[in-house]
């Protein structure tokens, strides 16, 4: 059973460039979260999506990050005009419906903004 | 401001011991919490978790106690490996407010020496 994945693995991008980063989660999960860390920082929580569904965005920047997990393929973190402090790892967790608190973590897009 | 302190950025242990991982918390809401384990360049791993209807659960080598009045939960590594050697986060949930969105420390780095 494939874990979660996500790519590109590393992303260098130019200021004002946009990034997309995509998540297929694990076989048989119907939710998607979003997370950022910062260097020496914690995860910080940013979107949670279930198919076609964004269920709660309370940390999405309100400008230039969007999300969507369409009803096929995989969920997208879009950042439109990428800035410095845009770079981070940015991870994507699964998990299935009936236990929406046991997420399963991808290996992350490093974000690199020159 | 944060809601899960993790204070000790960093522990050695001798393989064979005992590590002892700490972590509190602020929020009341908070009513489950897992413990991550993550290597460099890789996602977190899920660990162990517990609910704040119980005081402490076992895994193997890995046990996590909870105390709700001190707001306070430990991870405990009985014997502790080389490969244990990572960063660990703590993490909590609302899940009685309907909230899904984990809250993570900033992580202690447990090295563990042959």
């Amino acid at each position: 059973n494939a874990g979660v994945m996500q790519n590109p693995r590393h992303l260098v991008r130019r200021r004002g460039q946009e990034a997309r980063l995509r998540c297929s989660p694990m076989k048989g999960h119907s939710h998607v979260y979003w997370y950022r860390q910062l260097p020496e920082e914690g995860l910080k929580f940013m979107v949670y999506l279930q198919k076609e569904n964004i269920i709660d965005e309370s940390g999405m920047p309100k400008e230039r990050f969007s999300a969507e997990f369409p009803k096929e393929g995989p969920s997208i973190l879009r950042i439109q005009q990428v800035v410095r402090g845009d770079s981070a790892a940015y991870f994507c967790a699964s998990s299935p419906a009936d236990r929406p608190y046991e997420q399963y973590f991808g290996p992350g897009t490093r974000l690199t903004v020159t | 401001d944060q809601q899960v302190k993790q204070n000790s950025p960093s522990l050695s242990v001798q393989e064979g011991r005992i590590s002892i991982l700490n972590c509190d918390y602020t929020n009341s809401m908070f009513d489950y919490f897992l413990w991550y384990k993550k290597y460099p360049a890789e996602g977190p791993t899920f660990l162990i978790s517990i609910s704040s209807i119980k005081d402490k659960n076992e895994d193997g080598r890995f046990t996590v106690f909870l105390n709700k009045s001190a707001k306070h939960l430990s991870l405990h590594i009985v014997p502790s490996q080389p490969g244990d050697s990572a960063v660990y986060f703590c993490a909590a949930s609302a899940l009685g407010a309907g909230s899904y969105q984990l809250t993570f420390g900033k992580g202690t780095k447990l090295s563990v020496i042959p």
